[in-house]
């Protein structure tokens, strides 16, 4: 079975300053997804950032970026410049297709609690 | 992006009695729809797969006959909580799948269940 791992139950950064999220994940699949998930207090799931697994480039979005290591199945998340509106649970998920049924199944990590220190 | 709206936001019944959480696709066909619950400061845990037309997927543990689930059309997916207890209070969160399209999923805004 596919796991997400995400080792840091609660983060903190000062605003401005520079925070990486860790993931690692297992699988034996070859072709699969991985997402940043972040959820603030309105529970809203919002999509950060996601990548392929066959692209060797790490995915950006403006001050997210990706740090993902296929080979040790690590996919990290570095926000930049963080801002209070960057305070919210971040989930890490893996997305593998269930074989034969043409559907997906979304396994999320337990979380991470980011606090930004004004 | 792609819009999925979830209603009711909030429910509040009483033990006995049934609810029905509604997903919608706003501006696209999907062909699959996900229901999660998520118990408070926990991850998604998924419940179950819809697909358009046939018979949902439910995870290991979860009981079909509590929570039914129908994908009537590409754009509707309901979750029904039958005869709902207090340990069926939770939140529920639906996320849909683009028609034709790989990886991405889109979320409800999440629905609130206490059951009294």
């Amino acid at each position: 079975a596919q796991t997400v791992t995400q080792s840091q139950p609660e983060m903190s950064v000062q605003e401005a300053e520079t925070v990486t999220l860790s993931c690692t994940y297992d699988t034996s699949e070859s072709d699969y997804y991985l997402f940043w998930y972040k959820q603030p207090p309105s529970r809203q799931m919002i999509l950060v950032i996601r990548q392929e697994a066959y692209k060797q480039q790490n995915a950006t979005e403006n001050r997210f970026s990706v740090n993902f290591q296929k080979a040790a199945k690590s996919f990290s998340l570095k926000i930049s410049d963080s801002q209070l509106g960057d305070a919210a649970m971040y989930f890490c998920a893996y997305l593998v297709p269930y074989s034969g049924a043409g559907s997906y199944q979304l396994t999320f990590g337990k979380g991470t609690k980011l606090s930004v220190i004004p | 992006g792609a819009v999925v709206s979830q209603h009711p936001s909030r429910v509040i019944c009483k033990s006995g009695t049934s609810v029905k959480i509604e997903c919608r696709s706003l501006d696209f066909q999907a062909t699959t729809m996900f229901w999660y619950r998520q118990f408070p400061k926990q991850s998604l845990m998924l419940m179950a797969t819809s697909n358009e037309g046939s018979k949902a997927t439910y995870e290991q543990g979860v009981e079909k006959d509590k929570f039914l689930i129908n994908h009537a059309s590409l754009t509707l997916s309901t979750l029904t909580v039958t005869s709902a207890h207090p340990e069926d209070s939770s939140f529920y969160i639906c996320s849909a799948r683009l028609r034709g399209a790989t990886g991405e999923l889109f979320f409800g805004e999440g629905s609130r269940l206490t059951v009294l």
